[in-house]
Formats: structure tokens, sequence, C-alpha cells
């Protein structure tokens, strides 16, 4: 119950094409769902993040699709541009042990 | 404004051996996370640190073992090293525990056994 599902494992998009992730949970006591960004060697980046009481947010080229009732959230990347190329993982954290579950990761390659 | 640092950034040890990663929260932060992610995996949270207190501990077995000092540093301590203990070892801070969205994570120690 505590598990975080992730797909795809990898992706590859061309240059301005739109790259989308998935995740699904099952633990209803997850409060906060936050992705993040990781290049080779370096520790994972926060990028974006939703609560469950907002269906959809947006920053920038990055938005999150949340969709409560079937306990799945997504990440869309519009545009997307080489220097997006790295492992993203989506997250989801519990109300009371404000610990972090982590998916699988996608690797993400995007084309010039 | 220093990040989240870690040290040191790569190290080998054999099977058996004990082994101690440090990590030095980013600076106005007092709650340490520390994770293990194995190659081709997302992290793993292994135990959080704050006010000196392991608070929370996910499941890692009692050979991994931690310590929060008056800074807020960290330590992370690995006994009895197993070929599976090999991973990249994470330290994430936070403001403060209750507000943990805001979680920074370190570069990571890489740990090889043999």
């Amino acid at each position: 119950q505590q598990q975080v599902k992730q797909s795809p494992q990898s992706l590859i998009v061309q240059k301005g094409g739109i790259s989308i992730i998935n995740c699904a949970y099952e633990n209803t006591a997850f409060d906060y769902f936050p992705w993040y960004q990781q290049f080779p060697g370096k520790g994972p980046a926060l990028l974006i993040a939703i609560r469950p009481d907002v269906s959809e947010k947006k920053e920038g080229r990055f938005t999150i699709s949340f969709n409560k009732s079937a306990k799945q959230f997504s990440l869309h990347i519009m545009d997307s541009q080489p220097g997006d190329s790295a492992t993203y993982f989506c997250a989801a954290r519990d109300n009371y042990g404000q610990n972090f579950v982590f998916g699988p990761g996608t690797r993400l390659s995007v084309l010039p | 404004d220093a990040g989240v640092t870690q040290s040191p950034t790569h190290l080998i040890k054999t099977r058996g051996q004990q082994v101690t990663l440090r990590c030095s929260p980013k600076s106005g932060h007092d709650t340490v996370s520390w994770y293990q992610q194995a190659l081709g995996q997302g992290p793993q949270f292994i135990f959080q640190y704050y006010e000196e207190e392991e608070r929370q501990r996910g499941n890692f077995p009692d050979r991994f073992s931690g310590h929060q000092f008056p800074n807020y540093s960290s330590e992370l301590n690995v006994n009895a090293l197993l070929l599976g203990d090999s991973a990249l070892y994470l330290c994430a801070s936070s403001p403060v525990l209750t507000s943990t969205d805001t979680q920074y994570f370190g570069p990571g120690t890489r740990l090889t056994v043999l």
C-alpha cells in the first residue's frame, strides 16, 4: 500500500514534443505529490508538486494532472528540450510520517 | 547559500566493514532525512532526524543507524556491509519537521561494496 507505481520506464521524445509520465498510488493517506528531476551524478531536485485538493498545476512547461478518485497523477512536459533529458521520479508523502515514497523513475531522452 | 552537502563523494568498502557517511543540511534547515538509491531505482527512505532524535524509520535493518548533531548535521552509519548495500546514499534537509514540502537533496555518496 506504500508503493507508488510509475510508467513508462523510459521515454524518447523529439525536441518540441510532449513528454507524459504517469504514476499511481494506493495509500489514501498520501497528501503531497512532488515530481523530482535527477541528472546523472546529482541528487534529485524538486520540479513541481501538487496537493490532492487541486486537479492541475502548471509551472512553465511543466504541468501536473491529478485524479484523486483514480489515485493517479501525471507529469506533462510541453515543448520538450534536450536539456530536459534526465530521470524523473514521482513521489508521495503520507500526512503522518512526513517521509516520501518514490516511484521507480522514468528515464527521459529528448532527441535534438 | 550552500545547499545540502555530503561527504565523501565516493567510497569503496569490502563486505563486513563499517562505513560512516556525513551530511550538512541547507542553512536554516533542522530536519535531515536519509535515502538509499540503488542503481536504476527510486530513492528509498531510511530514516529522519529532528532535534537529534530519530523520528521516522523506513524498512531498513538495525545495521543502519544514524546521528544528528546540535548543529543539525547528520551521519549515517552502516555496519556489517553487504554487497546489496552498494548504492547512492542521499541526504535531504527541510526547514522544519512538519514542512517537508521544501525538501532539498544533496548530491549523494556513492558507496560500492566489494
